[in-house]
């Protein structure tokens, strides 16, 4: 069964750059995290999903960050314009409810210059 | 504000040797989770535990809740370098959403 796809991997880019990361769930599963992992502060939850609507987003740092889930398959996650400080491994994850066990992708890393 | 304390952060031992990690807290949560990530991936779910006084064992892994469901721990016998991670404990509040330890990196030396 295929698990939770991200993509990029990894990215680089300077900073002002609008950046992209994407997310394709595991099919039937209707709660979607975003993640940011850093060092500093560990795993931090963005923003969730729940049946494609978001739910809590208080953990959305700025307003230079957005993200939309315009169907059940496909999540994105924007930061316009990037900076150094947005420098992390953003993670997704879906569950097949907001009380079961969440599966992880694989992250993005992404380096802002 | 880190509601979620986990201990040791970092412990490096050798191939054979037991260990215990820490999961604690002041909040009653309705279950808790254990993960591990190992680099360039996300974590994995280990196990759930939901009772106080909960103990579950996986193979060399023995995970426990506390009674008032504030803390849990995580025991390895006989480590092996296959057990090298960043281990997380994620605690679920009452509506069902994670708060998340920020992790001890163990490192198993052969």
């Amino acid at each position: 069964d295929a698990g939770v796809i991200q993509s990029p991997r990894h990215e680089v880019t300077e900073m002002g750059q609008e950046v992209t990361l994407r997310c394709k769930p595991i099919s039937g599963h209707n709660s979607l995290f975003w993640y940011r992992q850093t060092m500093m502060r560990g795993l931090e939850l963005l923003i969730y999903f729940n049946n494609n609507v978001p739910i809590d987003d208080s953990g959305m740092p700025e307003d230079r960050f957005s993200a939309k889930m315009p169907n059940a398959s496909f999540s994105t996650l924007k930061i316009q314009p990037s900076e150094p400080r947005d420098s992390a491994v953003y993670f997704c994850a879906s569950s097949q409810d907001i009380r079961q066990p969440q599966h992880f992708g694989d992250g993005t890393r992404l380096s802002i210059l | 504000t880190q509601l979620l304390e986990q201990s040791p952060q970092f412990l490096s031992i050798q191939e054979g040797e037991n260990l215990t990690v820490y999961c604690n807290s002041s909040s009653v949560f309705s279950s808790l989770q254990w993960y591990r990530q190992e680099p360039g991936e996300g974590p994995v779910l280990l196990v759930t535990v939901v009772t106080g006084g909960e103990v579950k064992k996986l193979k060399r892994l023995t995970f426990q809740f506390g009674d008032a469901r504030k803390d849990s721990s995580l025991h390895i016998t006989a480590a092996q370098p296959g057990d090298t991670g960043l281990y997380l404990c994620a605690g679920a509040r009452s509506n069902y959403q994670l708060i998340w330890g920020a992790g001890t990196k163990l490192i198993i030396k052969p």
